[in-house]
C-alpha cells in the first residue's frame, strides 16, 4: 500500500501561471481533502471532497478548482498563480473512523 | 474567533519528564477530537483520537477531553528527544463529518 501520493513533490512558477497538483489513494476511501499549510497558520482545508462526483469548498477556495476524477484521484488546479499560493499543499483521505492519512506534500514556490 | 486555538510554543521539556499538550475549540457542538504529530518538513500523522469525555490511554500518550470546557490535551509521559515535533490539534465540524479545523500547532522540545 502506498497510501496517499501527491505529484510533484517541489514546484516553482512565475505569477500567472498554471498548474495541477495531482493526489491519489489505495485505501479506497471515500473522503478526500486538499489543504494549505503556511507558517503559524495551521492547516487551512481548501476543498474536499465526501465522495467520488462530489466536491465542496472548504475555508480558503479562492483561486483553486479542484477535480475528483474518480474513488482514488483528486487534483488541485491553479488557475493563475500568484506569490499568495506560496504553501505546502498536502492531500489527505479519511478512513471510516474519522482517521486522515496524508501525502508527503508539495512544496509550491510562485515567483 | 478561530475555530482551534494551540499555544505555538515552542515547549521545551527535559527527557523522561511529562509533556502537556492544550487545545481549545469554539463549537460545543463538536464530537470527534484528533491530535496529529508532525516533524519538521513532514506531512501530519494522526497519534490519537478521542470522542467521548475524559482521558484515553495508548501507550505513552494520553488524551484529555473535556467537552464542558471545550478544551482538549495530550499528555506524553517518558518525553524523548523523537518527541520532538509540532503537535496539531483537529476537531470535526459539528455537521458535515467530512470536515475538520485544524489548529496551528504547538511545537514541542524534547531536551536529552
Amino acid at each position: 500500500n502506498a497510501g496517499v501520493t501527491q505529484t510533484p513533490k517541489f514546484q516553482v512558477l512565475k505569477t500567472g501561471q498554471s498548474m495541477t497538483l495531482q493526489c491519489a489513494q489505495d485505501m479506497n476511501h471515500n473522503s478526500m481533502y486538499w489543504y494549505r499549510q503556511d507558517p503559524g497558520m495551521g492547516l487551512r482545508l481548501i476543498y474536499y471532497s465526501a465522495s467520488e462526483g462530489t466536491t465542496d469548498k472548504g475555508e480558503v477556495p479562492n483561486g483553486y478548482n479542484v477535480s475528483r476524477l474518480n474513488k482514488r484521484e483528486f487534483s488541485l488546479r491553479l488557475e493563475s498563480a500568484a506569490p499568495s499560493q506560496t504553501s505546502v499543499y498536502f492531500c489527505a483521505s479519511t478512513s471510516g473512523r474519522n482517521e486522515q492519512f496524508f501525502g508527503p506534500g508539495t512544496r509550491l514556490t510562485v515567483l | 474567533q478561530k475555530e482551534v486555538e494551540q499555544n505555538s510554543g515552542p515547549l521545551s521539556v527535559p527527557e523522561g519528564a511529562i509533556a502537556s499538550l492544550n487545545c481549545t475549540y469554539s463549537d460545543r457542538g463538536s464530537q470527534s477530537f484528533f491530535w496529529y504529530r508532525q516533524y519538521s518538513g513532514k506531512s501530519p500523522e494522526l497519534i490519537m483520537f478521542i470522542y467521548s469525555n475524559g482521558d484515553k490511554e495508548d501507550g505513552r500518550f494520553t488524551a484529555q477531553l473535556n467537552k464542558a470546557s471545550q478544551y482538549v490535551s495530550l499528555l506524553i509521559r517518558d518525553s524523548q528527544p523523537s518527541d520532538s515535533a509540532t503537535y496539531l490539534c483537529a476537531v470535526g465540524a459539528r455537521y458535515n463529518f467530512n470536515k475538520f479545523y485544524f489548529g496551528s500547532g504547538t511545537k514541542l522540545n524534547v531536551k536529552p
